[in-house]
């Protein structure tokens, strides 16, 4: 059975402040995606990445796929109160089917 | 096109009613998944479907779940004879490749 654990599962920072999440699985995965969701919405598409050590940079996101594309990570600098949110790794192995993490709740205090 | 749409946004029934939600995938998504979410976790899968063809169907669905896609345009997920532990909110998604999904706005479901 494929997993994806997400650390930490709840973090809460000062605005400016840098932090970074993390997914990780023990599973090979063809592509990764990551979201984000606000209360009452459905998650919002951030990034794909589907090649080992790519790095995609999303404004002041910044997002890793693992060499061996079993595990990711969210590095966003300067965060600010609309970052605010629950933000979901989730694998494909390139079939349809997509095994999504346990999430980050992620809370900037102005 | 707008996105995907979810109709309703909220649902509240009493236990052992029937309810049906409806999804419209953006246009040209010939994929669409549903999925259930409760508070705090991630979205768990339900089904998926290619086209108008269910091609699979989660082990965690009881009976009392059906999923639709007549046409391979909008699908309508239903629920029979509703049960408190089916709270939660209704997500559906739709995607072209396999290189993420777009999701609606979900369906939350509260059953008295």
């Amino acid at each position: 059975t494929q997993l994806l654990e997400q650390s930490p599962q709840f973090l809460s920072i000062q605005e400016g402040e840098n932090l970074t999440v993390y997914c990780n699985s023990s599973s090979v995965f063809s592509s990764l995606q990551w979201y984000r969701q606000e209360p009452g919405e459905g998650p919002v598409l951030l990034v794909t990445v589907v090649t080992g050590g790519e790095v995609k940079k999303l404004k002041r996101l910044t997002f890793q796929f693992g060499d061996a594309r079993k595990d990711s990570s969210l590095h966003i600098t300067a965060a600010q109160p609309g970052d605010t949110g629950l933000y979901l790794c989730a694998g494909s192995s390139g079939t349809y089917k997509y095994i999504f993490g346990t999430g980050t709740r992620l809370k900037v205090l102005a | 096109d707008t996105g995907v749409s979810q109709d309703p946004r909220h649902k509240i029934t009493k236990r052992g009613q029937n309810v049906t939600f409806r999804c419209d995938p953006i246009s040209e998504h010939n994929r669409l998944y549903w999925y259930r979410q409760t508070l705090g976790q991630g979205p768990e899968f339900l089904t998926y479907f290619q086209n108008e063809a269910q091609l699979e169907k989660s082990r965690l669905l009881s009976d009392r779940f059906s999923a639709e896609r007549p046409k391979g345009s909008f699908s309508t997920l239903e629920i029979q004879r509703t049960e408190q532990g089916d709270s939660a909110m209704y997500l559906c998604a739709s995607s072209l490749v396999v290189l993420g999904q777009f999701f609606g706005p979900g369906t939350r479901l509260t059953v008295l």
